[in-house]
């Protein structure tokens, strides 16, 4: 079985400051990561992934993330965050070739003037 | 294209009452899921099924849930006997193929309040 753990409910952060959202897995398999963002009263968008390859993974919005394993880690970062990101974030994950996607307990990021 | 649709957006019901959900997926996508999310919690998974059959319901509670998908038409959540505790947004996503990596694709949910 996987977990996820996003260990921050709420990051408060000022408008063009960069913001780090994390993101700890455990899983007895090799897993395919994920960043979904969910907007008020919408459903989730896919902001990136990472299945493969390089650790290095550029998404949408100019967010991008980084896949850590030995720290079981796969961390959102953005250089720069806008009012318009203030969302909640929630990181995914499934194992290589399976179906079901398990979310963490999401991140509240509330970007202020 | 369209994306995934869901009806009710909102949901009120009464309870012992029943609660139908219905998802309609993305053209093209034979692969559906349906999450449930509580309030202040993550999305947890329910149901995974393709047209006409259910391939994984091990996060369904045991009683009053259901799920089809059937070869004509959206696919169902049906709760009976609702309880306050079903008081959640549930969420369908699809997909065109299963496993590999593959985006699923949500739709914005279904608000379901039991009073």
């Amino acid at each position: 079985a996987q977990s996820v753990t996003q260990l921050d409910s709420q990051v408060p952060v000022f408008e063009e400051a960069p913001v780090e959202l994390r993101c700890n897995y455990s899983s007895s398999v090799s897993v395919y990561l994920f960043w979904y963002v969910q907007y008020p009263n919408q459903g989730l968008q896919l902001l990136l992934k990472y299945l493969s390859g390089s650790t290095l993974v550029k998404g949408i919005n100019g967010f991008e993330a980084e896949f850590n394993k030995s720290q079981t880690s796969f961390h959102l970062r953005k250089p720069s965050v806008h009012i318009s990101d203030t969302a909640e974030y929630f990181c995914a994950v499934t194992p290589g070739g399976g179906n079901k996607l398990t979310f963490g307990t999401g991140t509240q990021l509330k970007v202020e003037l | 294209n369209a994306g995934v649709m869901q009806n009710p957006r909102h949901l009120v019901r009464r309870r012992g009452q029943e609660a139908r959900l219905r998802c309609s997926p993305m053209k093209g996508h034979s692969h559906v899921y349906w999450y449930r999310q509580l309030p202040e919690e993550g999305l947890k998974f329910m149901v995974y099924l393709q047209k006409e059959n259910i391939i994984d319901e091990s996060g369904m509670p045991k009683e009053r849930f259901s799920a089809e998908f059937p070869k004509e038409g959206p696919s169902i959540l049906r709760i009976q006997q609702v309880v306050r505790g079903d008081s959640a947004a549930y969420f369908c996503a699809s997909s065109p193929i299963t496993g590999g990596g593959y985006e699923q694709y949500f739709g914005p949910g279904t608000r379901l309040t039991v009073t």
